[in-house]
């Protein structure tokens, strides 16, 4: 059980191109999804919550209208990275929290993004 | 602000011998949640064991134990039979009323054969 999804694992993209990546609870439901980032051999860096039915709330220091965050239903939130560019280039990993167990989050496998 | 430190960025085990990883953490908060987290070379973060600030019994999962001491803020996670499968970056992290997960800076393990 709790197996949180993303797709895609890898993306290659040129620099102005928006990038949207999917974050899908497999087999619950979750009521809040996370965004992180993640540098090499560093620790996870949140990005924002995202709370199904409403606005994301993002960290200090990250961009919403660069990286715009979707949480339409139960088991679906989308980022997107909007015109990107090369310095986005990183590791971004959404976990997910089932709505009957409120305090452990469950990781998807993370996507790797390359912008040239 | 809750703060979450991991003083060893690496630690190495023979195969088949035991691991303990340290963990200190600094909270005004009486209700919270410890983890620790896996992530092997694949990146996938895997969830090791979770402890409840309310519970004096230390957690276990298989080889798999915590020391935890509310008191002196400590959560040292202990590898019994170190495997190879058990190389790995471990993240501490910690989870309050924020409803957030604060992370340790992380400690790699090696695991020698």
């Amino acid at each position: 059980g709790a197996v949180v999804s993303q797709h895609p694992s890898w993306v290659i993209c040129k620099s102005g191109t928006s990038v949207k990546i999917e974050c899908r609870s497999l087999d619950f439901q979750a009521t809040t999804m996370f965004w992180y980032r993640q540098f090499p051999k560093q620790s996870l860096m949140l990005m924002a919550t995202s709370n199904e039915g409403s606005k994301a709330t993002y960290e200090q220091g990250v961009e919403k209208d660069k990286f715009l965050i979707n949480h339409a239903s139960l088991t679906l939130s989308t980022l997107t990275v909007t015109s990107a560019h090369p310095e986005d280039s990183s590791f971004y990993i959404c976990s997910a929290r089932d709505w009957t167990d409120q305090e452990t989050q469950y990781f998807g496998p993370g996507t790797r993004l390359l912008v040239l | 602000a809750q703060t979450v430190t991991q003083s060893q960025p690496e630690m190495s085990v023979q195969e088949a011998e035991t691991v303990t990883l340290s963990c200190t953490y600094d909270t005004s908060e009486s209700d919270y949640y410890l983890f620790w987290y896996k992530q092997p070379p694949s990146r996938q973060m895997i969830l090791v064991i979770r402890q409840e600030a309310y519970k004096q019994q230390n957690a276990t999962e298989n080889r798999f134990s915590v020391n935890f001491q509310k008191a002196a803020k400590s959560f040292s996670l202990k590898i019994s039979d170190s495997q190879l499968g058990d190389a790995a970056m471990y993240f501490c992290a910690y989870g309050g009323a924020t409803n957030k997960l604060i992370f340790g800076t992380g400690t790699l393990l090696a695991v020698q054969p």
